[in-house]
């Protein structure tokens, strides 16, 4: 256990449909980043919060939207789903912005798969 | 922008012998971090070393070394005594230091298989 936790861990959806997902960082880390794993694309950067404010955006898509609540929590929701979203998600949690020395704590990815 | 390349999509190795991915980037930042990452058939991401951009001397964790060439700008990772669960995806990734934002940018992979 990384001390990331993912939910769900698999979805399976309709295209158009929309789906959130979440998000609980290691306990003591304030920035959340949200990756796209597909199968012909590698790990694409999406979004980082930190401490509950956006501090970079990456290749997301203007159906996707994401927002860290107070308790650091973090929920990215995907909206008018097409087939070529369904990806291997993963969100990561490190101390602070500017100071990634020690890199990323990965949870364990939501697997989505669009019908 | 800071591009990271692996141009080893598949690597094939033996058990206890010692095999060598390779990793370039290309930045215009003096001063970064470099890491490789282990994904197995988990799916699960596993730091498994890295390199701040400052300091000459290689990073060893136990059988992981790197070979960091700055000037060449280029960050290869060895394994030595290769094991089975040494089998996974290697993604070689890189931080820019400082500012507001810390993402990590991936290279592709290359996928390690170690035979019995």
């Amino acid at each position: 256990d990384s001390g990331v936790t993912q939910t769900p861990k698999h979805l399976i959806t309709a295209t158009g449909q929309r789906v959130t997902l979440r998000c609980s960082p290691r306990s003591g880390d304030l920035s959340v980043y949200w990756y796209q794993q597909s199968l012909d694309q590698g790990l694409q950067f999406l979004i980082q919060y930190y401490n509950g404010e956006e501090r970079a955006k990456g290749n997301i898509l203007e159906r996707f939207s994401a927002q860290q609540f107070p308790d650091l929590h973090s929920e990215l929701n995907l909206s008018s789903l097409e087939l070529g979203d369904s990806a291997l998600y993963f969100c990561a949690s490190s101390v602070v912005a500017g100071q990634g020395n020690y890199g990323y704590t990965f949870g364990s990815g939501t697997r989505l798969t669009v019908v | 922008a800071q591009t990271v390349t692996q141009s080893q999509p598949e690597m094939s190795v033996q058990e206890a012998e010692t095999v060598t991915l390779s990793c370039t980037y290309d930045t215009s930042e003096n001063n970064y971090y470099l890491f490789w990452y282990k994904q197995p058939p988990s799916r699960q991401m596993i730091l498994v070393i890295r390199q701040e951009a400052y300091k000459q001397q290689n990073a060893t964790e136990n059988r992981f070394s790197v070979n960091f060439q700055k000037a060449a700008k280029s960050f290869s990772l060895k394994i030595s005594d290769s094991q089975l669960g040494d089998t996974a995806m290697y993604f070689c990734a890189f931080m820019k230091q400082g500012g507001a934002t810390n993402k990590l940018i991936f290279g592709t992979g290359t996928l390690l298989a170690v035979q019995p």
